[in-house]
């Protein structure tokens, strides 16, 4: 089906242990995200990108680096895990119009759920 | 600072019955608003939007509302179902930027509906 596909969907990790989330979507968006979402917090931004090799920093980006080689992907790097970045981690795509007066919302995929023992 | 609020964790309502979800937001350039819906284990799915020249958008059985004045939007599902038991996420934006659309989520709402 198309859409956006995160792995793994569930991982647990040690303290100081370092791992990629996986984010591939095949719509061909030029916007793509990541966020976690923690109890009573809703979703926060980590670190987004609007196309290959352009992106920028969220509102949380703290802990962890990101890349866009290709247009479908989009990993999140977790450079030495902390029990504070125990969370449900979500990647959402969106396609660009050309003229900007619409938008319509993120795709997102069905999140990877991270311990942090 | 939370600039998008959801100041209900959660929400009980009849089947059959309107079910009304609210959310504040303190930041005035905000111009798009949108509600996710989230069932559990699974990703949020965009469920309605309204943008701030508008001040109702109707989609079947939902209708987002839209007071600038008061910075307030609400959701109503009418009639309410057992399949609209999930959570809630009400979000907005401030419009394009270089190539992004930023959304800032509320804290979601739990919403349950009883046989």
């Amino acid at each position: 089906n198309a859409g956006v596909t995160q792995t793994p969907k569930f991982q647990v990790l040690k303290t100081g242990q370092s791992m990629t989330l996986q984010c591939a979507q095949d719509m061909n968006h030029e916007y793509m995200s990541w966020y976690r979402q923690d109890p009573g917090m809703g979703l926060r931004l980590i670190h987004y990108s609007v196309g290959a090799g352009i992106t920028d920093q969220g509102e949380v980006p703290n802990g962890y680096n990101v890349s866009r080689s290709t247009t479908e992907d989009f990993p999140l790097r977790l450079l030495s895990a902390a029990p504070s970045q125990t969370s449900v981690y979500f990647c959402a795509s969106s396609y660009y119009p050309p003229d900007e007066t619409t938008f319509y919302g993120y795709t997102f995929g069905s999140g990877t759920r991270l311990t942090v023992v | 600072d939370q600039q998008v609020k959801q100041n209900s964790p959660s929400l009980s309502v009849q089947e059959g019955r309107i079910s009304i979800l609210n959310c504040d937001y303190t930041n005035s350039m905000f111009d798009y608003f949108l509600w996710y819906k989230k069932y559990p284990a699974e990703g949020p799915t965009f469920l309605i939007s309204i943008s701030s020249i508008k001040d109702k958008n109707e989609d079947g059985r939902f209708t987002v509302f839209l007071n600038k004045s008061a910075k307030h939007l609400s959701l109503h599902i009418v009639p309410s179902q057992p399949g609209d038991s999930a959570v809630y996420f009400c979000a907005a934006s401030d419009g394009w930027v270089q190539g992004a659309q930023k959304l800032v989520f509320g804290q979601g709402t739990r919403l349950t509906i009883n046989p």
